[in-house]
């Protein structure tokens, strides 16, 4: 088990539906990062959380996904009227103890449009 | 975008062989980190070398930096089946301040065969 839990770990999912994932690290951490990773690709930022506040959102987060940390512990990424090229890992991430700029992945949640 | 490039893209060798990866980046670091990803899971963090270091050791792994060619090598000596994985680079760019956000290569493949 890694310090970080996602879910669910794999979504199917027809195109044009929403789908939601959810992010839950076991213990406290101020950032919150999540990561999107293509097949044969590495992982790409997405956007990430201080506490409750979303800092830096990536381009690649178009208007259709929304990412909160409503009391900054989990979090949720929604995508809206999902697409094809939207398949994908979504990776969540916080700080390794012990700092020095390392992060501590979930296993992802993998979606699959159909 | 992603920054770092690994070469080779694919390896393939037998086990107790050394697997020799390498890493590109483009912009300037406060250090370089080495991740390891079994399919279909998240990453797993392996080393960190610091842009003030040149070479660093961890059990069977060797890193070196060398940041007037923006580049870093990742050895693994004695290579076993269990190390057949993908092998991703990671930079954490000297922004003027730490805000844990990666940027990670296309990642190389590793194949070690019994």
């Amino acid at each position: 088990d890694t310090g970080v839990s996602q879910d669910p770990r794999h979504k199917i999912t027809k195109r044009g539906q929403n789908v939601t994932f959810r992010c839950d690290p076991i213990s406290e951490h101020n950032r919150l990062y999540w990561y999107r990773q293509t097949l044969g690709q590495g992982p790409e930022f997405l956007t990430y959380f201080q506490n409750e506040a979303q800092l830096e959102k990536s381009r690649l987060l178009s208007d259709r996904f929304s990412a909160e940390r409503p009391k900054g512990s989990f979090s949720t990424l929604e995508i809206q009227r999902t697409e094809q090229g939207d398949s994908a890992m979504y990776l969540c991430a916080t700080p390794a103890d012990g700092g020095a700029n390392v992060l501590t992945f979930g296993a992802g949640s993998r979606l699959t449009v159909l | 975008s992603q920054q770092g490039e690994e070469d080779p893209q694919a390896l393939s060798i037998q086990e107790g062989e050394n697997a020799t990866m390498n890493c590109s980046y483009k912009t300037s670091i406060n250090n370089l980190q080495w991740y390891r990803q079994n399919s279909g899971r998240g990453l797993v963090h392996l080393i960190l070398i610091r842009s003030n270091e040149r070479e660093k050791h961890s059990g069977r792994l060797r890193v070196t930096l060398d940041t007037s060619k923006k580049s870093s090598s990742l050895l693994i000596t004695a290579s076993r089946a269990a190390d057949t994985a993908s092998y991703f680079c990671a930079t954490d760019p000297n922004s003027g301040g730490s805000n844990y956000k990666l940027t990670f290569g296309k990642g190389t493949l590793l194949t070690v065969n019994p």
